[in-house]
């Protein structure tokens, strides 16, 4: 079955300086990864995905993420942190070499970036 | 393009008693989700819809949770009774495919206080 880790509950930066969120995951087959962001009382909006090809995703509000097969992992990263990037971040994965096998959630890691 | 659409938003019931939750999905979705986020954790699907088919109800609670989705758009999801542990966030998704890397797109969210 497949399965996320997000090493870090929470993450700090200072405003401008660059974000990184980490993601790890374990999957039988061809991983098909996804990030999420949730602000408060909203439901989850889809940042970026990465299903095949180009290593380097680019996704909505200048976000982007890097696969990277051996070591497994899915980062999330900026460049440039805004104060309205703070919120909750949830990466995802599905086997995509098993149909329709359901997508599973990480535990989330809460951004905020001060000003 | 409208989104998906919750309702109600917040519901408080007491222990025992039952509750309906209801989603629109976006127009021309043939596959729609139920997610369960219990506070700080990640969604977890509770059933998957294709049209007005079930594909995945494995995480079901099925001895008090039912879902139903009769003309393959809108779909009720119903606990009963309700117990305290029940107390999360409900959230519905949408997407066009069940297969592969269509992304999800997420109402608002039902979020349930049981007492």
């Amino acid at each position: 079955a497949q399965s996320v880790a997000q090493p870090e509950d929470q993450v700090n930066v200072a405003e401008g300086n660059p974000l990184t969120v980490k993601c790890t995951y374990s999957v039988s087959g061809n991983p098909y990864l996804f990030w999420y962001v949730q602000y408060p009382n909203r439901g989850l909006q889809f940042l970026l995905k990465y299903i095949t090809g180009d290593n380097l995703v680019k996704g909505s509000y200048g976000f982007e993420a890097e696969f990277n097969k051996s070591q497994t992992s899915f980062h999330l990263k900026k460049p440039s942190a805004l104060v309205s990037d703070s919120a909750l971040y949830f990466c995802a994965v599905r086997d995509g070499s098993q149909g329709a096998q359901k997508l599973v959630f990480g535990q989330g890691t809460r951004l905020t970036i001060n000003p | 393009e409208a989104g998906v659409a919750q309702s109600p938003r917040y519901k408080i019931i007491e222990k025992r008693q039952s509750v309906a939750f209801w989603c629109n999905p976006i127009s021309g979705h043939a596959t729609l989700y139920w997610y369960q986020q219990i506070l700080g954790q990640g969604p977890k699907l509770l059933i998957q819809f294709q049209n007005n088919g079930v594909v995945d109800d494995s995480q079901l609670p099925k001895d008090r949770f039912s879902a139903e989705r009769l003309k393959g758009v809108d779909s009720t999801l119903k606990i009963q009774p309700a117990k305290l542990e029940d107390s999360a966030v409900y959230l519905c998704a949408s997407s066009q495919g069940f297969s592969g890397g269509y992304e999800q797109y997420f109402g608002p969210g039902t979020r349930l206080t049981v007492t």
